[in-house]
């Protein structure tokens, strides 16, 4: 069974870069696709982009100019780094699994547990 | 950019049948996913594919996708199905969520 943990700084200061990382067990991450979802506070899910075991990227236009995901395979991991936060951007950060087989049909299979993340001076 | 439309709650009593939609542009020509979330925990797959339940679901959850609707079917509701629903597709390369539906069994 696979399982995703998140870890990485609870607070970020505004203007700031948010940095997590998503460490895989139970299998490699060089066989499947990875993705950052995000929730805020209340909120409902927002996805933020994934990677393919290729290192290739998407994002969300919405958040393109300021996110940047990568891989690590050597680690079984995988990170999020979101630059320039504001309050907006505070939320649980959860790591994803991406399975099928091709665009339209892939989906979030395991999830980690979330990481909170609180944007504040 | 594309939008999916999700009903903010529905309420239903146990052991009855809980229908959610998920509203989208031609959404029938797309497949549609749900993930359930239980409060203060991680979502949970529940529907992949329109129709397709992963390993674990209960035969009691269902889907369909047609038109501009996707619709997710809870059978004979338990309280446990209590928890907030979000459906989701692709468009193009992206991925977008709807919403989300509060299921209140009661």
């Amino acid at each position: 069974q696979v399982q995703l943990q998140e870890s990485g700084p609870g607070l970020v200061k505004p203007s700031e870069t948010l940095s997590l990382t998503c460490s895989v067990s139970g299998g490699s991450i060089s066989e499947y696709y990875w993705s950052w979802i995000r929730q805020p506070p209340g909120k409902g899910l927002e996805w933020i982009g994934y990677i393919f075991n290729s290192g290739s990227t998407d994002y969300n236009p919405s958040l393109n100019s300021r996110v940047t995901i990568s891989l690590d395979s050597s680690k079984n991991q995988f990170s999020l780094k979101l630059s320039s936060v504001t309050a907006a951007d505070t939320a649980v950060y959860y790591c994803a699994r991406v399975s099928g087989t091709s665009f339209g049909s892939l989906y979030f299979d395991f999830w980690g547990q979330g990481s909170l993340v609180t944007v504040s001076s | 950019s594309y939008d999916l439309t999700q009903p903010p709650s529905v309420s239903v009593s146990p052991g009855q049948t809980a229908s959610i939609t998920c509203s989208g542009d031609n959404l029938g020509d797309k497949y549609a996913f749900w993930y359930q979330q239980r409060p203060g925990q991680s979502p949970v797959l529940v529907m992949y594919q329109d129709s397709k339940r992963p390993s674990g679901i209960p035969e009691r959850f269902s889907g369909s996708n047609s038109g501009s609707t996707a619709t997710l079917t809870i059978s004979g509701t338990q309280a446990m199905d209590e928890a907030d629903y979000y459906c989701q597709a692709w468009d193009s390369s992206t991925v977008v969520f709807g919403g989300g539906t509060k299921l209140t069994v009661l």
